[in-house]
């Protein structure tokens, strides 16, 4: 079945940096979009970033734009998400999520993992 | 940008009812509108895409309908399991993907 896994989170400084993992399985994850979603305590769920199969297109969210790249290994089934210059308003769950074409929804999730940013 | 607006923020529901949650877009999305369910504690659920159509292991009490930019989820008799917020989201023109802001159902 598919499994999604992420891992890396944690608590940072304002400033700090921090590097998400998300190990797939269980699809063919070469063929797949995948995607960041992230959702602050007691808040919805706001999209972070995307990036094409074979990582040629990617893009952004305004507020994350600049500061996160978001990149994957095809040949290790993961996808990463660098967060850079983090800001309190970065805390949130950070969700990884694959979607099989431009017009698809997100067809699974992972757990999430918890990023806090906090002096 | 597309914007999603979700009503009621919140639905209280008795078991067994049923329960009728709606999502606006500020522009036309076709039928390229999803919704999941997420429960506490847990990550979102992938429930209906293409605006009326069942994912994998979905129940038939769920059903989506809609296109352009009304669209309905009902829940037609609420089970236990049932209760959680459902988001509505959009992917026909982005970025961004946006979501809606989310209709938690309640038990009443």
């Amino acid at each position: 079945q598919v499994q999604l896994v992420e891992s890396g989170g944690g608590l940072v400084k304002p400033g700090g940096s921090l590097r998400l993992s998300c190990a797939a399985s269980g699809f063919t994850f070469s063929d797949h979009y995948m995607s960041w979603i992230r959702q602050a305590p007691g808040k919805g769920l706001e999209w972070v970033s995307y990036i094409s199969s074979g990582s040629t297109y990617t893009h952004y969210a305004d507020s994350v734009k600049g500061r996160f790249t978001i990149s994957r290994d095809n040949a290790k089934n993961s996808v990463y998400l660098q967060m850079n210059s983090l800001r309190a308003e970065d805390t949130a769950i950070y969700y990884c999520a694959n979607m099989g074409g431009y017009q698809r929804p997100f067809d699974y999730w992972g757990q999430g993992t918890l990023v806090t940013v906090s002096s | 940008e597309i914007v999603m607006t979700q009503s009621p923020a919140t639905l209280s529901v008795s078991p067994g009812e049923r329960a009728t949650l709606s999502c606006r877009a500020s522009q036309s999305v076709s039928s390229n509108l999803a919704w999941y369910q997420q429960k506490p504690g847990q990550a979102p659920r992938l429930l209906i895409y293409g605006a009326s159509t069942r994912a994998t292991g979905i129940p038939a009490r769920f059903s989506g309908s809609g296109s352009g930019t009304e669209f309905t989820l009902t829940i037609s008799s609420l089970q236990s399991e049932d209760f959680a917020v459902y988001y509505c989201q959009q992917y026909n023109d982005w970025p961004p993907l946006t979501f809606g802001g989310g209709t938690k159902v309640e038990i009443k």
